[in-house]
């Protein structure tokens, strides 16, 4: 069974701009979460995705969007980037339901200059 | 009431010593106990988890201890060898609902030959 899959890898984008980063669940799961990683914040929660609709959103402002497909595929978006939001962007997927076990993807990489 | 703590912050141990991870959470509604394991420039990856409902869980030469009354768990690694360095994450969440997880701060694991 293939694991999640983050796209990209690494991106560099210049403050202002916008990105779009990709998160392709395991097979069969329903739920997609996304986490922001930095050294000082930790691991932190942004939303969660179910069935194409985002149950829960974390403490973060609304540059911060997600949204995903019939397919469970997700998107995450930052609109107006700011040096902060360098970061490593995690994507867990998880079956959904009572199966809270979630399984994260190797990360984008976002630095913003 | 979502904080989940996490001590040390760094730990060295000698090949072959046990390292020992303490956790401590607040909201009793959490009712799912993973550990995730980083590697540098990787996502997280689910060690090893456990439910209220035991005391304890072993897989290999890892195990959690669980004191749901002192609401405080533990990650025991036996026998530590140089490739478990990583850095190791408690973390809690909850069945049904949204699919989140609180993460405690982390602990730089260091196994010296």
């Amino acid at each position: 069974k293939a694991g999640v899959t983050q796209t990209p890898r690494y991106l560099i984008k210049t403050r202002g701009q916008q990105v779009t980063l990709s998160c392709s669940p395991i097979s069969g799961h329903r739920s997609v979460s996304w986490y922001q990683q930095t050294p000082g914040q930790g691991l932190q929660f942004l939303f969660e995705y179910f069935s194409e609709t985002q149950r829960n959103k974390g403490n973060f402002p609304g540059r911060f969007s997600g949204r995903q497909f019939s397919n469970s595929r997700s998107e995450m978006n930052v609109s107006t980037l700011e040096l902060g939001d360098s970061a490593l962007y995690l994507c867990a997927s998880s079956p959904g339901g009572d199966n809270t076990e979630a399984f994260f993807g190797q990360g984008t990489r976002l630095t913003v200059v | 009431q979502q904080q989940v703590k996490q001590s040390p912050q760094s730990l060295i141990v000698q090949k072959g010593g046990i390292s020992i991870i303490n956790c401590a959470y607040e909201n009793t509604a959490f009712d799912y106990f993973p550990w995730y394991q980083q590697f540098p420039g990787k996502g997280p990856a689910l060690l090893i988890a456990i439910r209220p409902d035991v005391s304890e869980k072993k897989e290999g030469r890892f195990t959690i201890s669980f004191n749901k009354s002192a609401k405080q768990f533990s990650l025991h690694i036996m026998d530590s060898q140089p490739g478990d360095s990583a850095t190791y994450f408690c973390a809690a969440s909850k069945s049904g609902g949204y699919q989140k997880v609180t993460f405690g701060t982390g602990t730089k694991l260091q196994v010296i030959p």
